[in-house]
């Protein structure tokens, strides 16, 4: 059973970066699998943020491209997010999730999620 | 980019009713790249259904997708105390690489 848990500051400063670490159990990232970050601010729907494969590929949700950084650690077995020049409108909570792709049963969907961490951008 | 539109935005049942969630997709997709997620408050959403027809791991059988081309539905057969939630729709798109939910449909008690 494959478990996500992320980790990182709960409040940050407007115009600054967040970085959020997400650990693996259960399996490698190094697996087939994709490794993805998602939000969803209170109240409101989901948002895809990132994914990146052990291959080194990488994907990014176009309207925040310019603002994330998405990388692994094989050897600690985690994943990260960067996400620069914040603003309230980034306050949310981030989710870490396992995706597939054509080679994966579950196809082009996230079959297992972290529990969630609160992140808010203010002053 | 591919814009998903859920409806209705609420649907009120009582336990024991069916319920039939809509999900239409501004573009035409392969059906592998549909998936069903539900969200109780205070969790991570959690994947139902795949490839639009497929249920996940101990999702029971009263959950079925259907659907293709633009047009997708999640039907869930009987409804249980438990079922009451908020449902999305996703959908993987080549054009950009990227992925797309819906706004959601909040299943509530009658």
């Amino acid at each position: 059973q494959v478990q996500l848990q992320e980790s990182g500051p709960g409040l940050v400063k407007p115009s600054g970066t967040l970085s959020l670490t997400c650990g693996v159990s259960g399996d490698s990232i190094s697996s087939r699998y994709w490794w993805n970050w998602l939000r969803q601010p209170p109240g409101k729907g989901l948002e895809w943020i990132a994914e990146i494969h052990h291959s080194g590929s990488t994907g990014y949700n176009p309207s925040l491209k310019s603002r994330v950084t998405i990388s692994a650690d094989k050897s600690q077995n985690q994943f990260s997010l960067d996400l620069s020049s914040l603003t309230a409108a980034d306050t949310a909570v981030y989710y870490c999730a396992r995706g597939g792709g054509y080679d994966v049963l579950t196809g082009y969907s996230f079959d297992s999620w972290g529990q969630g961490t609160l992140v808010t951008v203010s002053s | 980019e591919i814009v998903l539109t859920q409806s209705p935005g609420t649907l009120s049942l009582s336990p024991g009713e069916r319920a039939t969630l809509s999900c239409r997709s501004s573009q035409n997709g392969n059906t592998r790249y549909l998936a069903w997620y539900q969200q109780k408050p205070g969790q991570a959403p959690r994947l139902l259904i795949y490839a639009a027809s497929s249920r996940a791991t101990g999702i029971p059988d009263r959950f079925s997708g259907s659907g293709s081309g633009t047009d997708f539905t999640l039907t869930i057969s009987r409804l249980e105390p438990e079922d009451f939630a908020v449902y999305y729709c996703q959908q993987y798109g080549n054009s950009p690489p990227m992925y797309t939910f819906g706004q959601g449909t909040k299943l509530e008690i009658k």
